[in-house]
């Protein structure tokens, strides 16, 4: 039982690039969600999943698209990269709405936009 | 919407000495409060976790409170040690919302 993954670990990228971080949870969660962590600060939800074609706006969602094919899998897609984005993006995982369940993070994707 | 409110932001404590740190929320009808450790580089993990029809829960060193009255909820770490230097976060919400509101974070520094 991996948890919840993420890749890559780190990445760079050049301002107007675009690239997709990758979440997998094989633990049958149907919450998933991913949140930004700028150096120092708390966490920003981006966007949110409660099921497998279904997906929702959080706090950030600007620049960023998501998709929710498989319970498994929570894509976060960064269209023309902007150095605003530089940032430590989580996914977690859920197994019902936030009221009383847990939710597992991932290790974390270290982005970094020059 | 809910609002969380998380004080201080810095804490600094001797080794072997009680730490507090305390949340308000600014919605009554919030019924579940988590709070997470994020050591340094590491992704935040759930300590400990109280509903709104308990008071108070404790784990081992670590307790939490929950006043509904005033909206505001605590964490406590008692006999402190070198390994409870983190960033410790509040959350709050209910039941029928999918999002937690977090805190901004409290950065526990335990001093040798």
């Amino acid at each position: 039982n991996a948890g919840v993954t993420q890749t890559p670990k780190f990445r760079i990228l050049k301002i107007g690039q675009s690239m997709t971080l990758q979440c997998t949870q094989d633990m049958n969660h149907n919450y998933m969600y991913w949140y930004r962590q700028d150096p120092g600060m708390g966490l920003k939800l981006i966007y949110y999943s409660v099921g497998a074609g279904i997906t929702d706006k959080g706090e950030v969602p600007n620049g960023y698209n998501v998709s929710r094919s498989t319970t498994e899998d929570f894509p976060l897609r960064l269209e023309l990269a902007a150095p605003s984005q530089t940032s430590v993006y989580f996914c977690a995982s859920s197994s019902t709405s936030g009221s009383g369940e847990t939710q597992y993070f991932g290790p974390g994707t270290r982005l970094l936009v020059l | 919407g809910e609002n969380v409110e998380q004080h201080p932001s810095t804490l600094s404590v001797q080794e072997g000495d009680s730490a507090v740190i305390k949340c308000t929320y600014s919605d009554s009808a919030s019924n579940y409060f988590p709070w997470y450790k994020q050591e340094l580089g590491k992704r935040p993990q759930l300590i400990i976790d109280i509903r709104s029809n308990v008071g108070e829960k404790k784990d081992q060193r670590i307790a939490v409170t929950l006043n509904k009255t005033a909206k505001h909820f605590s964490l406590h770490i008692t006999e402190t040690q070198p390994e409870d230097s983190a960033v410790y976060f509040c959350a709050a919400t209910r039941d029928s919302n999918y999002q937690l509101i977090w805190g901004a974070g409290t950065k526990l520094i335990i001093k040798p």
